[in-house]
């Protein structure tokens, strides 16, 4: 079975610019998270989704934002990149809103 | 303020030996833990998790130990092995809060030495 997709794998950009990170779940999860990783901590919670709507958002401006498709998979836009926006972006799955969360490898996103 | 401590941010062990991994939270509403372990440009892996309602959960050479009252949990690996040389995450969540969003630790790196 394919585990959790991402794409792309690496992005650069410059600042001011804007991104689209995409996510597709592991099929029969209806439910995706996504998470920031800075380097040298944990992930960070920024959005979950759960049939295509949004149940929970984490501590982060409202530059960021996402949306789920009808087919589960779902997409995390950032506007106006400032360089502290450089991290890993990483896509979680799962049956449920409550359930386990499996990651995917995650885009690495570098704002220059 | 961190909610989610893990605050060894390395553990040398040896092959064959026991590892314990420690992580201690802050936010008394948690109910939900959970160990991920992670390799370079890979996402995290789910390792296994625990309820609040259990102080104990063990998977293969895996265990977690929940100590509600001191609001501290471990994960114990026997026998330690050079595979399990990763980063390890504790995770919380709060199932009641509205957003089922995962908070972590800091991350522990374990090196396990032959």
């Amino acid at each position: 079975d394919a585990g959790v997709t991402q794409s792309p794998t690496h992005l650069i950009k410059t600042r001011g610019q804007q991104v689209t990170l995409r996510c597709s779940p592991i099929s029969g999860h209806k439910s995706v998270s996504w998470y920031q990783q800075v380097l040298g901590q944990g992930p960070q919670f920024i959005f979950q989704y759960y049939e295509k709507e949004e149940r929970g958002r984490g501590n982060f401006p409202d530059r960021f934002s996402a949306r789920q498709f009808p087919n589960y998979s779902s997409e995390l836009n950032v506007n106006a990149l400032l360089l502290g926006d450089s991290a890993l972006y990483l896509c979680a799955s799962s049956f449920y809103t409550s359930g386990e969360q499996f990651f995917g490898p995650g885009t690495r996103l570098t704002v220059l | 303020d961190q909610q989610v401590k893990q605050n060894s941010p390395s553990l040398s062990v040896q092959e064959g030996r026991i590892s314990i991994l420690n992580c201690d939270y802050t936010n008394s509403m948690f109910d939900y833990f959970l160990w991920y372990k992670k390799y370079p440009a890979e996402g995290p892996t789910f390792l296994i998790s625990i309820s609040s309602i259990k102080d104990k959960n063990e998977d293969g050479r895996f265990t977690v130990f929940l100590n509600k009252s001191a609001k501290h949990l471990s994960l114990h690996i026997v026998p330690s092995q050079p595979g399990d040389s990763a980063v390890y995450f504790c995770a919380a969540r709060n199932s009641g809060g509205g957003a089922d969003g995962l908070t972590f630790g800091k991350g522990t790196h374990l090196i396990i030495q032959p």
